[in-house]
């Protein structure tokens, strides 16, 4: 089964309304990631948040992070059409070694469409 | 900076046929990853290299998949026979080796656009 699970797997709004979509994982992570794709395309970093943060910003982007409930969500404000894309959690759970990024092992995404 | 470069971007062929899919990563990235994606399963990785090595390779479904780097600007993954099912998205991406802060890497993996395989 997939170690990251996102909720909802499909979310409609309007636009300049919040997107809220959600990842729970099963096992302990090093950090943890959100990706946007966009149809065609490939996966596009938009944040990542350390196992020692709960909570993180980048313009529209909050990310927030439970380690004990194994959780994290993903807040996008003021929603705008160019945001319709797949929305993707990715954990790194490898052990630390030097080989940096390890088994970064993705969620099976949330499908967000904004109506204009 | 030109982003990760996969080629070719559909690639349709039958049953039995030797495919190739190439990638090249970005310059001065040192790790390499190849990923599937398929509705059913969703991302998968195959394979990542780091420092043109083979790391992990126990993604690859079969004998049927190889990949090799044979150098840091460039990859490729071999499908010999290809079967209907190895239909998918194949992606590869890369990454700069992360640098230890408290408890993790910061390491985001930067994506290429993709093949689009399609096996009759």
């Amino acid at each position: 089964s997939q170690q990251g699970e996102e909720d909802p797997q499909a979310l409609s709004i309007q636009e300049g309304e919040n997107a809220t979509m959600n990842c729970s994982y099963k096992t302990s992570i090093n950090n943890l990631q959100w990706y946007r794709q966009n149809s065609g395309r490939g996966l596009v970093h938009l944040i990542l948040i350390r196992s020692n943060e709960r909570e993180k910003h980048s313009g529209r982007l909050r990310v927030t992070l439970d380690t004990s409930k194994k959780s994290s969500s993903l807040l996008i404000t003021a929603s705008r059409a160019a945001d319709t894309a797949s929305y993707f959690c990715a954990t790194d759970v490898g052990p630390i070694s030097n080989f940096g990024n390890e088994k970064l092992t993705f969620g099976t995404g949330t499908r967000l469409t904004i109506i204009p | 900076d030109a982003g990760v470069i996969q080629s070719p971007r559909h690639e349709v062929t039958e049953m039995g046929q030797e495919v190739t899919l190439r990638c090249k990563p970005i310059s001065g990235h040192n790790s390499l990853f190849w990923y599937r994606q398929t509705m059913m399963r969703g991302l998968e990785l195959l394979i990542y290299f780091n420092n043109n090595v083979p790391i992990d390779d126990s993604g690859m479904p079969e004998d049927r998949f190889s990949a090799k780097m044979p150098n840091a600007s460039f990859s490729t993954l071999k499908i010999q026979p290809s079967e209907p099912r190895d239909s998918a998205v194949y992606f590869c991406a890369s990454s700069s080796k992360g640098f230890r802060t408290g408890s993790s890497y910061n390491s985001p993996l930067h994506f290429g656009n993709g093949t689009r395989l399609t096996v009759t």
